[in-house]
């Protein structure tokens, strides 16, 4: 079986870093993707790590260790309108298995 | 490109009722999923069709769950006898390649009362 573990919340001001974390337990482990997701919209993709090290996108970086089962999202300069939740997901084969998410709140 | 859609948007049913739901992924994306999702949860994996063959199922999909995707595009999910712990949003997610980057649809939110 497949399981992650994501804190429930994280609370940041606007302009600062904040850092994601997940732990996961697997077989059969092909990579680490990241999904946000606004309330009431659907999960859309931020990032993916098969490989050890760090991946960035923009404002967002995303981390692998899979020796350690652990990744990061790394969300930089953030906005309003980063208040979302945020999942990492596990790719086993042919599907992803989600973490029960993040939510991340914004603060001015 | 005009993304995953899904219909309906929100479905209320009584207990017992059968309903019926499309996904019309991504015209180039020869995969396509379902998932389910509540409150405070992830999404959960039902299953997973390659073009319109149907290769992987959670075994949390009971049988009163069906979904087919006829000519590898667009797909159903029925659900017969609904229960009121059927209530949830149902996502479809399609992709081309592998699984890592699913484009998602907006949802059916199904409510049985």
């Amino acid at each position: 079986g497949q399981s992650l573990e994501q804190p429930s919340e994280v609370t940041a001001v606007e302009g600062a870093i904040v850092q994601i974390n997940c732990t996961y337990q697997t077989s059969g482990f092909y990579g680490l993707s990241w999904y946000q997701q606004h309330d009431g919209g659907a999960p859309t993709f931020l990032s993916y790590n098969a490989l050890d090290g760090l991946e960035e996108t923009g404002r967002f970086s995303s981390f692998l260790s899979r020796s350690d089962s652990y990744g990061y999202l790394l969300l930089q300069e953030l906005q309003m309108k980063d208040s979302a939740s945020y999942f990492c997901a596990v790719r086993g084969g042919n599907k992803l298995t989600f973490g029960t998410g993040t939510q991340l709140k914004v603060e001015l | 490109d005009t993304g995953v859609s899904q219909d309906p948007r929100h479905k209320i049913t009584k207990r017992g009722q059968n309903v019926t739901f499309r996904c019309d992924p991504i015209s180039e994306h020869n995969r396509l999923y379902w998932y389910r999702q509540t409150l405070g949860q992830g999404p959960e994996f039902l299953t997973y069709f390659q073009n319109e063959a149907q290769l992987e199922k959670s075994r949390l999909l009971s049988d009163r769950f069906s979904a087919e995707r006829p000519k590898g595009s667009f797909s159903t999910l029925e659900i017969q006898r609904t229960e009121q712990g059927d209530s949830a949003m149902y996502l479809c997610a399609s992709s081309t390649g592998g699984p890592e980057t699913q484009y998602f649809g907006p949802g059916t939110r199904l409510l049985v009362l």
